[in-house]
């Protein structure tokens, strides 16, 4: 059965510090990992993984895959309030099916 | 650029009530996805539209739940009759082919009392 599984369900910090969340995977057909963020109730885009070892960056967000380990990282450098939300991992297994992680929920406490 | 866009927002209903739910994709967009999202859990995918055709519904209870994309645009799920585990939020996406990124509405959030 395909799977994706996010670690931790959970993670309460204060701002200012840096997090790291996990997301790995196990699928029968694999493509691409993308992350989202979900604040209130729509998901909405970060980033897009295809390729191993390569890092995407936006602003204090940072992501990248091991495709031969079968994970991928989430990193947010000197968090705010405003990054308080549900983060999603999916993994695409083509035409954009798309698998997700039961997500990580973070808050940031002033 | 318009997003996509649900109604209703919210929904309370009794177990045993049908209840139906509206998408519009973002324009030009042929791909429409309808998800189930649990509480706590990630979205799942229901049913999969290219253009008005499914491309896949492996994961749509069939016997309760149905969607169409008539004209290729917007889309209605339906829930009939509805059951108590079918309070989620119902999600709707869309994007320009099946294989690029999708957008996600607001969704709409299903009590079944």
């Amino acid at each position: 059965e395909d799977k994706v599984v996010q670690s931790p369900l959970s993670l309460v910090v204060h701002e200012g510090d840096t997090v790291t969340l996990n997301c790995s995977y196990e699928v029968t057909n694999f493509r691409s990992l993308l992350w989202y963020k979900q604040e209130k109730k729509a998901p909405t885009f970060l980033f897009m993984l295809t390729s191993s070892g390569i890092e995407k960056k936006s602003g204090r967000l940072s992501s990248i895959l091991d495709k031969k380990e079968l994970f991928s990282i989430l990193n947010i450098t000197a968090t705010q309030t405003g990054d308080s939300a549900i983060y999603l991992c999916a993994v695409n297994q083509g035409a954009q099916k798309l698998v997700f992680g039961q997500g990580t929920r973070l808050t940031i406490n002033p | 650029e318009a997003g996509v866009a649900q109604s209703p927002r919210y929904k309370i209903i009794e177990k045993r009530q049908s209840v139906a739910f509206w998408c519009n994709p973002i324009s030009g967009h042929a791909t429409l996805y309808w998800y189930q999202q649990i509480l706590g859990q990630g979205p799942k995918l229901l049913i999969q539209f290219q253009n008005n055709g499914v491309v896949d519904d492996s994961q749509l209870p069939k016997d309760r739940f149905s969607a169409e994309r008539l004209k290729g645009v917007d889309s209605t799920l339906k829930i009939q009759p509805a059951k108590l585990e079918d309070s989620a939020v119902y999600l709707c996406a869309s994007s320009p082919r099946a294989w690029e990124t999708q957008y996600f509405g607001p969704g709409t959030r299903l009590l079944v009392l």
